[in-house]
């Protein structure tokens, strides 16, 4: 069984500042992990995935994820937050022995002040 | 490349009637999917196709819900008699072999 738990519902930053999204996920065998974006009205974006190569991912728009296995988390970070970054943020989980099926965290919502 | 295209992007029926959901996944796409997200919840899985093959229906809630993917090319959803509780939001999703999926901007069906 695999489940993804994604620890903060909302988050809110100031625009410049870190963004920092946490997951911490659970698998029975060795997962592909991935973070989707869904802006207003679109559909899910890949931002980045993470499948056993490097533990430190990097993805579109200045985002990055470390994959760390001790601590079961896959954290998504970003060093300065733009106000486009504003937008629901699933991390996600895979894996073989679940025949590659999808599971979601429960998103979360990012909001950016001016 | 067109992305995937799902159609109607919104639909609001009465509890009793029958929607129906397409996907158009991108083209050569062997993988479609279909997921769900109802109010609060998470998304989850409700199936997968591979060409016209059902390769898991697991996740499909109920016998409500039938799923097509005629030729290989295009999915269908139907939903019927649609409950309140089938309101949500309706991904599809298509890939090829290996790769992430490729999501939809989704259906949002309201049940009244």
């Amino acid at each position: 069984a695999q489940s993804v738990t994604q620890l903060d519902s909302h988050v809110s930053v100031s625009e410049g500042t870190p963004v920092l999204l946490r997951c911490n996920y659970s698998s029975s065998y060795s997962p592909s992990l991935f973070w989707y974006v869904q802006h207003p009205n679109k559909g899910l974006q890949l931002l980045l995935k993470y499948t056993s190569a490097a533990t430190l991912v990097k993805g579109i728009n200045g985002f990055e994820a470390e994959f760390k296995k001790s601590e079961t988390s896959f954290h998504l970070t970003k060093p300065s937050a733009h106000m486009s970054d504003a937008a629901e943020y699933f991390c996600v989980v895979s894996a073989l022995n679940a025949g590659n099926m999808l599971t979601f965290g429960g998103g979360t919502r990012l909001m950016v002040k001016p | 490349e067109a992305g995937v295209t799902q159609f109607p992007s919104h639909s609001v029926i009465e509890k009793g009637q029958t929607v129906t959901l397409r996907c158009d996944p991108i083209s050569g796409h062997d993988n479609l999917y279909w997921y769900r997200r109802v109010m609060g919840k998470e998304i989850k899985f409700l199936l997968h196709f591979v060409k016209e093959s059902k390769q898991d229906e697991s996740g499909m809630p109920n016998n409500r819900f039938l799923a097509e993917r005629t030729g290989g090319t295009y999915s269908t959803l139907k939903v019927q008699p649609a409950e309140l509780e089938d309101s949500g939001v309706y991904f599809c999703a298509s890939s090829q072999v290996g790769s992430p999926l490729h999501f939809g901007n989704g259906t949002r069906l309201t049940v009244t």
